[in-house]
């Protein structure tokens, strides 16, 4: 059964600092991967999905990479900005349909 | 930019009531989806829809959930007999289809309160 980890549950950093969020998976056979941001009380939005065939992405000052092999992905945001205080979800897609996801690291930036 | 939307936006049910969760998915997209977020827990997948019929659904979805697409924009979710433990946020999201793999997109939620 495929799990979702995400380290660290929570991260601190002052503003204009870069920052990696870590993903990890234990069932490398997937169809693709999403990052969402999640805001208090909110739904979740769709920041970046890689396929598996894909080892990155880039939007913005964000940049998600995977090594499928291994059961990673990681999320970089580049000059953390208060704005990006939320909490940021990693989901893997197995067979084209139900995502699964971590339980989030919770970022706060600080100005 | 094209957006799922749910209503209502926050439901409180008596225990043992049932209860209508709808949403409008975007406008082109093929795939439906509800998940659910019980609060300081993990999203979790409960039904997938596609061509009118269920695809896949989770242990989680039992005799108590359905779902159904009633005319051509709306997408709804049922428990018929709510449960405390049912009280959560449930998140209808949607795909559209493609060569290549799309994004599931996510509504705001409608936080559901068992009382």
């Amino acid at each position: 059964k495929q799990e979702v980890t995400q380290i660290p549950a929570a991260l601190s950093v002052p503003e204009g600092e870069n920052l990696v969020l870590n993903c990890s998976f234990t069932d490398s056979a997937i169809y693709n991967l999403q990052w969402f941001r999640q805001d208090p009380g909110k739904g979740l939005t769709s920041l970046l999905l890689i396929q598996s065939s894909q080892r990155e992405q880039t939007s913005g000052r964000l940049n998600a990479s995977l090594d499928k092999s291994s059961g990673r992905s990681t999320l970089y945001i580049a000059a953390s900005q208060p704005g990006d205080s939320a909490t940021y979800l990693c989901a893997v897609n197995q067979a084209g349909t139900a995502l699964i996801f971590g339980k989030g690291t919770t970022l706060s930036v600080s100005s | 930019e094209p957006e799922v939307t749910q209503t209502p936006s926050h439901q409180v049910t008596q225990m043992g009531q049932e209860v209508i969760l709808r949403c409008v998915p975007i406008s082109n997209h093929l795939y439906f989806y509800w998940y659910r977020q019980i609060l300081g827990q993990k999203v979790e997948f409960l039904v997938s829809f596609y061509n009118n019929e269920i695809s896949e659904k989770s242990e989680i979805f039992d005799d108590q959930f359905s779902v159904e697409r009633p005319d051509g924009s709306n997408f709804t979710l049922k428990i018929r007999s709510t449960k405390l433990e049912d009280s959560a946020m449930y998140f209808c999201a949607s795909r559209g289809q493609g060569y290549v793999s799309q994004p599931q997109h996510f509504g705001d939620g409608t936080r559901l309160s068992i009382l």
